[in-house]
């Protein structure tokens, strides 16, 4: 079946320290995974997102992580500021005819500590 | 200038009505989507058109029915709401089959 994720936790972190959020998938045919921002009342956002044959990339702040072996990624944020409070999303995207299916985890929202 | 923009943003309804949800793309992507967020934030996909034309349709109740006149616009009409309808409804779009999807800023559908 399709699972991305757990229910939704919370992470709550001091600010300037790093943040680690993690995320399991189910499907082995995704082939790209995503990391998403949702802010309070907005859509999310595009953070990092890393292809099947890779297993590190990283970003300005932002690194992502993939196992395929356990099909989990994380998302590691470094010195966290206030403006990464947010509720993030990872997405794993199959290949569905003509389009893609991103199919999204249930999210961790994130708490800064000051 | 807004790249994905919906309307209403907020929508206050009874149960039985019928209403739609207006979404527009200026980005030039010729893939567009709608996803339900329920109150616990868990985001699921429900339809997705590519250059007009249906690609996805995930088991959504035929009272819900997309529309795409062209591929910079998705509308959604709603009929005889329920309660369960009761979410924030966001359109996105993305180029191809990429899977990095702009999102609009949602759509607060309550149903009374």
């Amino acid at each position: 079946g399709e699972s991305v994720g757990l229910h939704l936790p919370t992470l709550s972190v001091q600010e300037g320290d790093n943040s680690i959020i993690n995320c399991a998938y189910s499907n082995s045919a995704s082939d790209y995974f995503i990391w998403y921002k949702q802010e309070s009342g907005k859509g999310p956002q595009f953070i990092i997102d890393i292809r099947s044959n890779m297993d590190k990339r990283q970003g300005q702040r932002v690194t992502v992580l993939l196992n395929k072996t356990v099909k989990h990624l994380s998302l590691q944020i470094a010195a966290t500021q206030p403006g990464d409070s947010a509720v993030y999303f990872c997405a794993e995207t199959i290949p569905y005819s003509s389009a893609s299916k991103i199919i999204f985890g249930s999210g961790t929202r994130l708490s800064i500590r000051p | 200038d807004t790249a994905v923009s919906q309307t209403p943003k907020y929508l206050v309804t009874q149960m039985g009505n019928d209403k739609s949800i207006k979404c527009e793309q200026n980005l030039g992507h010729d893939t567009m989507y709608w996803y339900k967020q329920d109150s616990k934030k868990f985001l699921k996909i429900m339809f997705s058109y590519n250059n007009k034309e249906l690609i996805i349709n995930e088991t959504v109740p035929n009272r819900f029915s997309p529309k795409s006149p062209d591929k910079a616009h998705l509308n959604l009409h709603i009929n005889s709401l329920e309660l369960g309808d009761s979410a924030v409804y966001f359109c996105a779009s993305s180029h191809g089959s990429s899977g990095e999807l702009f999102f609009g800023e949602g759509s607060r559908l309550t149903v009374l």
